[in-house]
């Protein structure tokens, strides 16, 4: 079982619409949460981090935990093409560990 | 405020040679993390150096060795190049808080 699972996708949604990107994780003792932003080429960006259950709103993004289900995800409103980008869910345990990824999922957003 | 910066931002070099890559963290950040990112793939930890020790290492070779200095910044040093080490090398710096920022990267191709 890898520790970070995410579909890779490519996941299609319209300009508008509202994007759900989900994230699976293996170890219980994990504390922190990341969505990073990959465009094609280009480093991970950080886009949102969570560290407790419940929803985390910034902008257009939301971020949701659920620990006893260990279960993380990202969704964007209101999708835009410039959205397009690969979304990689990471996950850190306690203190100074290492933060482990998750192979991310593309998103498309059509026009 | 520079964020994290490294160099150079891409390389060739031919198998069985050896290469040095170079990251400065963002200011006020201590801990330097590298990561080793494929095609296709989530990024993958290699080391992570604190207070110019290797703190904690991924499953790579010994072939990939690393040094922090005084002022925070770290190299990563790859030793008899092969095929299969081409990728994106990615710096991330962290504080005192959880989240790692990463750099640009460096764009490593072995012939």
């Amino acid at each position: 079982q890898k520790e970070v699972e995410q579909n890779s996708g490519p996941l299609s949604v319209p300009e508008g619409a509202i994007a759900s990107l989900n994230c699976t994780y293996s170890d219980r003792g994990s504390q922190s949460f990341f969505w990073y932003r990959q465009y094609s080429g280009k480093s991970p960006e950080l886009i949102m981090s969570i560290y407790s259950n419940g929803d985390k709103e910034d902008g257009r993004f939301t971020a949701q935990l659920n620990k006893a289900s260990q279960y993380v995800s990202l969704l964007i409103r209101d999708s835009q093409p410039s959205d397009s980008a690969t979304y990689l869910c990471a996950v850190k345990p306690g203190g100074y560990q290492k933060v482990t990824f998750g192979t991310g999922t593309k998103l498309q957003v059509i026009p | 405020d520079a964020g994290v910066t490294q160099s150079p931002t891409h390389l060739i070099k031919t198998r069985g040679q050896q290469v040095t890559l170079r990251c400065s963290p963002k200011s006020g950040h201590d801990t330097v993390s590298w990561y080793q990112q494929a095609l296709g793939q989530g990024p993958q930890f290699i080391f992570q150096y604190y207070e110019e020790e290797e703190r904690q290492r991924g499953n790579f070779p010994d072939r990939f060795s690393g040094h922090q200095f005084p002022n925070y910044s770290s190299e990563l040093n790859v030793n008899a190049l092969l095929l299969g080490d081409s990728a994106l090398y990615l710096c991330a710096s962290s504080g005192t808080g959880p989240e790692a920022f990463f750099g640009q990267g460096t764009r490593l191709t072995v012939v």
